[in-house]
C-alpha cells in the first residue's frame, strides 16, 4: 500500500518567509511524528500527534514552528519568519497505535528539504 | 529520559566481512529499540526493533541484533557485507512514557570491493 508522502520534495527560501510542510501519514495510522534532520544536529523530535489528544509539542524548538493536524490525517508544519539555522531535512512519520496505547513502528516519509538562504 | 549512543560515526568494511555497528543506551524504563537505515536522499527505512521479546532479533537484509540488558547495547550484526548495504545506520529508542524515538547520531556504513 501507499507509504508516507510529504510534499513538497525541495523547497528553498529566503530568511524571513513563512513556509509550510505537508504530510500525508499511512491510511489507518492515527499517530504521526514530525523530525527534523540537520548537520549539526542530527535527528531530532519536533512534535507527535495521537488521534484527538493534544499534541506532544516538547520538541519545537521555537514558537516560530507549529503544526496541525486536521481530520486525524494529513498534517502541516508551519516555520514562520524562517532563520538560516532552519535549514534542514523535515521527516513526517505515522504508526498504528496498539491495545493499550504503545505505539507500533514508524514509518517514516522521504523528508522534505528545506533550504533557507 | 531516553538517549543512546551509537560508536563510531564512519565504519568501514570490506566486502564479504563481518558487520559491526555499536549502540548502547540509556534508558529509565524499559526501552523499546530500534534500528534503521538511510540510504542516500531517502527516508528512514526500519531494518529491526526490540519490543521486550526475544533479545536477538532479526531484520531485513540479514541484519540481526541482540539486546544486552547488563550491557545496556543493541549492536547491529551482519555477518557478511554486500555493496549495497552501504548507508547511515540509525539506532533509537522509545519507551512507555515517550512515544517519540530518540535516535543517536547514525554511523555510515562504508563497503570496500
Amino acid at each position: 500500500g501507499a507509504g508516507v508522502s510529504q510534499s513538497p520534495s525541495n523547497k528553498v527560501t529566503e530568511k524571513g518567509k513563512d513556509v509550510e510542510l505537508r504530510c500525508d501519514p499511512i491510511s489507518g495510522h492515527t499517530a504521526l511524528y514530525w523530525y527534523r534532520q540537520s548537520l549539526g544536529q542530527g535527528l531530532e523530535f519536533l512534535i507527535y500527534f495521537q488521534g484527538n489528544s493534544a499534541p506532544d509539542k516538547s520538541g519545537l524548538p521555537s514558537d516560530r514552528f507549529s503544526a496541525e493536524r486536521t481530520g486525524g490525517s494529513v498534517s502541516t508544519l508551519t516555520i514562520q519568519r524562517t532563520q538560516q539555522e532552519d535549514s534542514a531535512v523535515y521527516l513526517c512519520a505515522s504508526s498504528l497505535v496498539l491495545a493499550g496505547g504503545t505505539t507500533d513502528t514508524q514509518y517514516f516519509g522521504p523528508g522534505t528539504r528545506l533550504t533557507v538562504l | 529520559a531516553q538517549s543512546v549512543t551509537q560508536l563510531g560515526s564512519h565504519v568501514s568494511v570490506s566486502e564479504g566481512a563481518l558487520v559491526l555497528l555499536r549502540c548502547n543506551y540509556s534508558s529509565s524504563v524499559p526501552p523499546y529499540l530500534f534500528w534503521y537505515v538511510q540510504y542516500p536522499n531517502q527516508g528512514l527505512q526500519l531494518l529491526l526493533k526490540y519490543t521486550s521479546a526475544a533479545t536477538l532479533v532479526k531484520g531485513i537484509n540479514g541484519f540481526e541484533a541482540e539486546f544486552k540488558k547488563s550491557e545496556t547495547s543493541f549492536h547491529l550484526t551482519k555477518p557478511s557485507a554486500h555493496m549495497s548495504d552501504a548507508a547511515e545506520y540509525f539506532c533509537a529508542v522509545s519507551g512507555t512514557g515517550r512515544r517519540a524515538l530518540t535516535f543517536g547520531s547514525g554511523t555510515r556504513l562504508q563497503v570496500q570491493p
